[in-house]
C-alpha cells in the first residue's frame, strides 16, 4: 500500500518560519513533490526533491531523506497570501500520490 | 503558455445521468492526468495519458468512468450512471514527458450529484 502522513493543520504568525513534515510509505519512489493549494483553487508545483538534501526556491525550501522516507517544506517570511493547503505527493513512474494536506493559516 | 483549461467548472446532474468533462492541456505537454478531489482530501490518481496512449488507470476506478485523448491533445473523461458519490472536483493535469513531478493543474470541474 502507499500512504502519506502530514499534519492536519498549522498556525503562525506573518513573518514567521515554519515546517510543514511528511512521511510516506509506497512501493514505489522517485521524489517528493510539493504543492500548494488555495480555498477554490487549483493545486500549483512548488518543488521537487528527486536527491536527498534541500532545494531552495526563495522563500520556501524542501527537504528529502530517502532513508528515513521524509520530507518537509520550509516557509520563511511567512505572509498572509501563503495561507492554503500544502500537500507532499510522492512521484511515482509518472503519477503523483497526494497526502491528505496540510493546512496553514497565517495570523497577522 | 495558456495554461490548462477545463470544461464545465462546474456540474449538477441527477442520480443515474452520465457526464462529459473535457481538459485542454497546456500546448507542448505530451502527458495529461485526471485526478479527483474530495473536501479535505489530496487529489487521487484516476488515471494518465501520454500522448493518445492510456499508460494507467486506478485500480480504485470504477468500470463506470472511461476517458479518450483521442489525438493526442484535449482528453475527455465520463461517468456513467452517476452516483452520489462521484461528487467531487475532478482535476485534469499535464507536463512533458518525463516530468511527472511538475504538473500543471486547471481549475477543475466541481461535480455534484443530486
Amino acid at each position: 500500500g502507499q500512504s502519506l502522513e502530514q499534519p492536519s493543520e498549522v498556525t503562525a504568525v506573518e513573518g514567521a518560519i515554519v515546517q510543514i513534515n511528511c512521511t510516506y510509505q509506497t512501493s514505489g519512489f522517485y521524489g517528493l513533490s510539493w504543492y500548494q493549494q488555495h480555498d477554490g483553487g487549483a493545486p500549483t508545483f512548488l518543488s521537487y526533491n528527486g536527491l536527498d538534501g534541500l532545494e531552495e526556491t526563495g522563500r520556501f525550501s524542501s527537504f528529502l531523506s530517502r532513508s528515513d522516507s521524509y520530507g518537509y517544506l520550509l516557509l520563511q517570511e511567512l505572509q498572509m497570501k501563503d495561507s492554503a493547503s500544502y500537500f507532499c505527493a510522492v512521484c511515482n513512474t509518472d503519477k503523483l500520490i497526494f497526502g491528505t494536506g496540510t493546512r496553514l493559516q497565517v495570523f497577522p | 503558455d495558456t495554461g490548462v483549461s477545463q470544461d464545465p467548472r462546474h456540474k449538477i446532474t441527477k442520480r443515474g445521468q452520465n457526464v462529459t468533462f473535457r481538459c485542454d492541456p497546456i500546448s507542448e505537454h505530451n502527458r495529461l492526468y485526471w485526478y479527483r478531489q474530495t473536501l479535505g482530501q489530496g487529489p487521487e490518481f484516476l488515471t494518465y495519458f501520454q500522448n493518445e496512449a492510456q499508460l494507467e488507470k486506478s485500480r480504485l476506478l470504477s468500470d463506470r468512468f472511461s476517458a479518450e485523448r483521442p489525438k493526442g491533445s484535449f482528453s475527455t473523461l465520463e461517468i456513467q450512471r452517476t452516483e452520489q458519490g462521484d461528487s467531487a472536483m475532478y482535476l485534469c493535469a499535464s507536463s512533458r514527458k518525463g516530468g511527472g513531478e511538475t504538473q500543471y493543474f486547471g481549475p477543475g470541474t466541481r461535480l455534484l450529484v443530486l
